[in-house]
């Protein structure tokens, strides 16, 4: 079936390090690909999503790029900053445009201290 | 848009016990959609409703759950005869149909503790 792995946490930064959390995954068809953040005491939020192969997906300095080669959509950052610090979930759907049925990775908690 | 309302935050309940769990979704939001979440996993799709139409079930929904929509509006996932395996967080998301244009909005959550 269809899977995600995500880097293991936690992931500890400095303010404006930059940060990288992998993302692989399994899919049988042609699968859209997400990352999900949940702040502290919050639900999960939408922050990037990529529908096909070589499409970048970016929000709030974040970035993923959707590589089929390699079947990776490793979420990026160039200098994050204390508000950064959250779990981070990479998601796929490999429904097409019926992007409810999602299968999430674990979760990579991030903490950035100023 | 007050986004998607779950109640309780937390439940405690005995073994055995029934739990109900209720879901406020945004309004204009036809979709509704239930996961749960065990710590350290991500969350996990259980079911999902178009409209008042439960339309698809995860095999992870036992005979001992059960979701309903009555009026295309709010929904409640029951739990009877709960079990210690059943201590999860549950998640309650909506949309606006489906397509890359309809994310889903998730509330915080109801917190089950089973003794």
């Amino acid at each position: 079936g269809d899977s995600v792995t995500q880097m293991e946490g936690p992931v500890t930064l400095s303010e404006e390090a930059f940060l990288t959390i992998n993302c692989t995954y399994t899919a049988t068809g042609y699968p859209s690909l997400f990352w999900y953040v949940q702040y502290p005491g919050e639900g999960l939020q939408l922050l990037l999503k990529a529908t096909k192969a070589d499409d970048k997906g970016s929000n709030k300095g974040f970035e993923a790029t959707y590589r089929k080669e390699t079947t990776s959509f490793h979420l990026e950052k160039g200098s994050v900053q204390v508000s950064d610090s959250a779990v981070y979930f990479c998601a796929l759907s490999d429904l097409g445009s019926n992007d409810y049925k999602l299968s999430f990775g674990a979760g990579t908690t991030v903490t950035v201290r100023a | 848009d007050t986004g998607v309302s779950q109640d309780p935050r937390h439940k405690i309940t005995k073994r055995g016990q029934n739990v109900t769990f209720r879901c406020d979704p945004i309004s204009e939001h036809n979709r509704l959609y239930w996961y749960r979440q065990t710590l350290g996993q991500g969350p996990e799709f259980l079911t999902y409703f178009q409209n008042e139409a439960q339309l698809e079930k995860s095999r992870l929904l036992s005979d001992r759950f059960s979701a309903e929509r009555p009026k295309g509006s709010f929904s409640t996932l029951e739990i009877q005869r709960t079990e210690q395996g059943d201590s999860a967080m549950y998640l309650c998301a909506s949309s606006l149909g489906g397509g890359s244009g309809s994310p889903l909005h998730f509330g915080n959550g109801t917190r089950l503790t089973v003794t």
